[in-house]
């Protein structure tokens, strides 16, 4: 399976900045996936990247918020923007590296907004 | 849409135990389902998979059986270790979609 580095894997942001997340893959991937884990809740998919086109934002996620970076088949970054208190949760990167049969998933970014 | 719902937890059991931690899903099309386990600080890693009807995954001890007559696909393991504490989260993929219960935090005393 690919290897995921996932950074940075925590930081605390003052509310009204922005961090950038980044995942590299050891490998070529065609889909990268990018979802939000709320502290005891199960995985939100945010959006999914493919290299070369636009990000699919699912509903209730807007690019202006959640900028996201897919410059090749092997990297992309996701932007939490003008952030709050509210944007606090952990975010993962994930990869279909088995042909949907089974994500691989990045260690993950733990986020706290102060 | 497509849902998975899990027992809830937190579950607690002492070493050597036997665990099941239960798994329903609905579903439009066909799903492959799955258990992911989440370790402390990490991200999610996979554990089974199965891809049709009364397919078993199987991997460290792990065991779970896709029933479609009952639309589960419960985790269970004969013994269980204190390094097996984690969050467990049963999931399917249905038409290159992906939903997740609500995971299941798992301590194993010794």
């Amino acid at each position: 399976s690919a290897v995921i580095s996932q950074k940075p894997s925590r930081d605390i942001c003052q509310r009204g900045t922005s961090l950038t997340i980044q995942c590299q893959v050891d490998s070529q991937v065609t889909m990268m996936f990018w979802y939000r884990q709320q502290p005891g809740q199960s995985l939100t998919l945010i959006a999914t990247a493919n290299q070369g086109s636009e990000a699919t934002y699912e509903s209730g996620f807007v690019i202006d918020k959640f900028p996201i970076s897919r410059p090749n088949l092997t990297f992309s970054t996701l932007t939490v923007s003008n952030m709050s208190p509210e944007d606090s949760s952990i975010y993962l990167c994930s990869v279909d590296d088995r042909g949907g049969y089974g994500y691989t998933f990045g260690s993950g970014t733990r986020l706290t907004v102060v | 849409g497509d849902s998975v719902t899990q027992m809830e937890g937190p579950v607690t059991l002492s070493e050597e135990a036997f665990l099941t931690i239960n798994c329903t899903y609905t579903a439009t099309g066909y799903p492959s389902l799955f258990w992911y386990v989440q370790y402390p600080g990490e991200g999610l890693q996979l554990l089974l998979k199965a891809t049709k009807a009364d397919d078993k995954g199987s991997n460290k001890g792990f065991e779970a059986t896709y029933r479609k007559e009952t639309t589960s696909f419960h985790l269970e393991k004969g013994s269980v270790q204190v390094s097996d504490s984690a969050v467990y989260f049963c999931a399917l993929t249905d038409a290159g979609k992906s939903t997740f219960g609500d995971g299941t935090t798992l301590t194993v005393k010794p």
